[in-house]
């Protein structure tokens, strides 16, 4: 089993609002770590965008709109990049990240899509 | 403004070794906090890091490649050098220079990234 599962996809609507999760294999708290969240758009590499523990653990990447958070759902296990007012150029591949057993792990991606 | 940028061979045959080449800008390896990284992604797919190097020498690398990976620093240069040995077709991808803080110097994120440089193994 993967250390962080994402949902290979995603559909939402201009204006709306969309959660990304990123689970933790079971047995791996999520509690316990920072998840960085990155944005990549085709021929692009990935950009930082933010990281989240909790809510007086966290930090905003240089530049990324205030309408991109991280949260967490603890009863899930899981991560959560939510990103609200949709728009085209949202429309990208986002990864979340961990430190884990000394290394950094990536999530699979999650492909979002708006239309 | 930091930059990075890398520079090495497009297309390298199985078993060679590959030698990467990361040549960054404003800011120094020296300064204490600081570090330099590389992260592959195979066409497709999610990334993967590779390997780290901090202004301390410290170098924490991928467990799964740790044995074919060799980072250096040449801070006079401002350079940074990945080895991995014993290429194979799976290790076809576009290998990205990344900026780093050390998790006690602050924000310990993927900050900065360089454009890529593709690399393809096959014979």
């Amino acid at each position: 089993q993967a250390v962080l599962t994402q949902p290979a996809s995603l559909s939402a609507s201009p204006g709306a609002s969309a959660s990304l999760t990123c689970t933790l294999r079971s047995g791996i708290n999520v509690g316990t770590y920072r998840i960085y969240w990155y944005q990549q758009k085709p021929g692009s590499p990935p950009q930082y965008l933010l990281r989240y523990k909790s809510d007086s653990d966290k930090q905003q990447g240089s530049g990324v709109p205030s309408r991109f958070s991280g949260s967490k759902d603890a009863s899930a296990n899981a991560g959560i990049l939510l990103i609200s007012g949709l728009q085209s150029e949202d429309e990208a591949d986002y990864y979340c990240v961990i430190w884990h057993s000394s290394a950094w792990v990536f999530g699979g991606g999650t492909k979002l899509t708006v239309l | 403004q930091i930059t990075l940028k890398e520079s090495g061979p497009t297309l390298v045959k199985p078993t060679q070794t590959l030698t990467l080449t990361c040549t960054f800008s404003g800011f120094s390896l020296s300064t204490s906090g600081v570090g330099v990284g590389w992260i592959r992604q195979p066409p497709g797919k999610a990334p993967e890091w590779l390997a780290l190097i901090y202004w301390n020498d410290d170098k924490p690398y991928s467990p799964s490649l740790r044995s074919r990976l060799t980072i250096t620093k040449d801070t006079s240069k401002n350079q940074v050098v990945l080895t991995m040995t014993n290429m194979d077709p799976v290790d076809t991808a576009t290998y990205y220079c990344i900026h780093n803080l050390h998790p006690t110097a602050g924000d310990d994120a993927f900050d900065i990234w360089g454009q890529g440089t593709m690399v393809t193994v096959s014979s």
